[in-house]
């Protein structure tokens, strides 16, 4: 079985500054995806990066970035520039890249992580 | 852009009551789920559709079921709903997960459910 696992529940940063936000993971699996979402206030949702276990480079979505260390089962997001708009609860999450068996279709969250960026 | 829509945002059901959660998406997605969200727990799936009819369980099934009649639409069912239901509930959908596309997958707002 799969575990995410976000150790901090919560952090907070002044705004322009730059926050990491920390995730591990368990598996046994050598191809899968990592996801980082955001859940804003209002509740909706959002992907905010995404990552291939397969690819050594880390991904990053402009302001965005991860460090992705597969031997460490680690992967962290980075924002930089922080802004209020940030404010939101962040959750890492994964999944197994090939379909088939029990695990198929699952998708499975951490925790979560309550960012505040203070003005 | 990909539209999830849940019915209802807020209910209050009684202990016993049968309990229905409606989710409809508009982009045609294969996939369909139900996630519950729990403060300190995260998400976890409830159940999951990958077509028409289909179901799979997932980390916590038990006192629900769920219907897919119709491509677009997935229902979770509390059958008997009990306090210890009471949470947000999220729907979501994507495209195969063979896809590329399939990496994404987008959720409605949730429904807020309290049980008394």
């Amino acid at each position: 079985a799969q575990t995410v696992t976000q150790s901090q529940p919560e952090m907070s940063v002044q705004e322009a500054e730059t926050v990491t936000l920390s995730c591990t993971y368990d598996t046994s699996e050598n191809n899968y995806y990592l996801f980082w979402y955001k859940q804003p206030p209002s509740r909706q949702m959002i992907l905010v990066i995404r990552q291939e276990a397969y690819k050594q480079q880390n991904a990053t979505e402009n302001r965005f970035s991860v460090n992705f260390q597969k031997a460490a089962k680690s992967f962290s997001l980075k924002i930089s520039d922080s802004q209020l708009g940030d404010t939101a609860m962040y959750f890492c999450a994964f999944r197994i890249a090939n379909a088939g068996g029990t695990s198929y279709g699952k998708l499975t969250f951490g925790q979560g992580t309550i960012l505040t960026v203070h003005p | 852009d990909v539209k999830v829509t849940q019915s209802s945002r807020y209910l209050v059901k009684r202990t016993g009551e049968k309990v229905f959660l409606e989710c409809v998406q508009d982009m045609d997605h294969e996939n369909m789920f139900w996630y519950r969200q729990d403060p300190g727990l995260g998400l976890r799936l409830i159940y999951f559709s990958y077509d028409v009819k289909m179901k799979e369980k997932g980390d916590i099934p038990e006192g629900y079921s769920v219907s897919r009649e119709k491509k677009e639409r997935f229902s979770l069912i509390l059958e008997s709903a009990s306090t210890n239901q009471t949470s947000m509930y999220l729907c979501a959908s994507s495209l195969p997960w063979q896809t590329i596309s399939g990496n994404t997958i987008y959720f409605g707002e949730g429904s807020w459910l309290t049980v008394v």
